[in-house]
């Protein structure tokens, strides 16, 4: 079973720029995430989405950061205008829905902002 | 809010060492408990996990026990290998209501001299 891909893995960018990152889950998971992860800190959540509704972005900085999932499939996190701060590993993760179903990791976009 | 505490690192031992790394959390409700690990140079991988109070996680040889009373989940190995050299990262999830991103902890470097 091929795992959660993402692209690019690495990207960089100077502040006030814009980028996009893109995940594809595994086939058939209808629960995806995207969290940020600044160097020497855990993964944050950013948003969470069920098919392609929002479930929770509570955490999303909305005057920054959008995402979407198209056909609730692949998803695209969107920065715009860049800040220094959100240099970080951008990660992507799947699951089935119900239960208590393991989250898998995709290998991450690392945005440097200079 | 929904905290984990890690203790910090890097923590450095010797092969064939015991380990114990310590993670408490704080939580208004009955989370499922996580231990991920990340490998140098990989995504994050599930480890083990437990679901309820009093539950043992157990893989590749680490074990970590669910103690509600002293809300702790503390992840320990008998005899660590230099292949053990990595981050490891304490979480919590709540499942049910739709939201259930990870919370984690800062993560905890353990490197493994041989």
């Amino acid at each position: 079973e091929a795992g959660v891909a993402q692209s690019p893995r690495y990207k960089i960018i100077e502040k006030r720029q814009s980028v996009a990152f893109w995940c594809n889950p595994i086939s058939g998971h209808a629960t995806l995430y995207w969290y940020q992860q600044i160097l020497g800190q855990g993964p944050k959540l950013l948003i969470q989405f069920q098919n392609n509704g929002v479930v929770d972005d509570s955490q999303l900085p909305k005057d920054r950061f959008s995402a979407e999932r198209l056909k609730g499939v692949d998803s695209t996190l969107k920065i715009q205008p860049a800040k220094l701060e959100d240099s970080a590993v951008y990660l992507c993760a799947s699951r089935r829905t119900a239960g208590r179903a393991e989250q898998y990791f995709g290998p991450g976009t690392r945005l440097t902002v200079t | 809010g929904d905290s984990v505490t890690q203790m910090e690192g890097p923590v450095t031992l010797s092969e064939e060492a015991f380990l114990t790394i310590n993670c408490t959390y704080t939580a208004t409700g009955y989370p499922s408990l996580f231990w991920y690990v990340q490998y140098p140079g990989e995504g994050l991988q599930l480890l083990l996990k437990a679901t309820k109070a009093d539950d043992k996680g157990s893989n590749k040889g680490f074990e970590a026990t669910y103690r509600k009373e002293t809300t702790s989940f503390h992840l320990e190995k008998g005899s660590v290998q230099v292949s053990d050299s990595a981050v490891y990262f304490c979480a919590l999830m709540y499942s049910g209501g739709g939201a259930d991103g990870l919370t984690f902890g800062k993560g905890t470097h353990l490197i493994i001299q041989p």
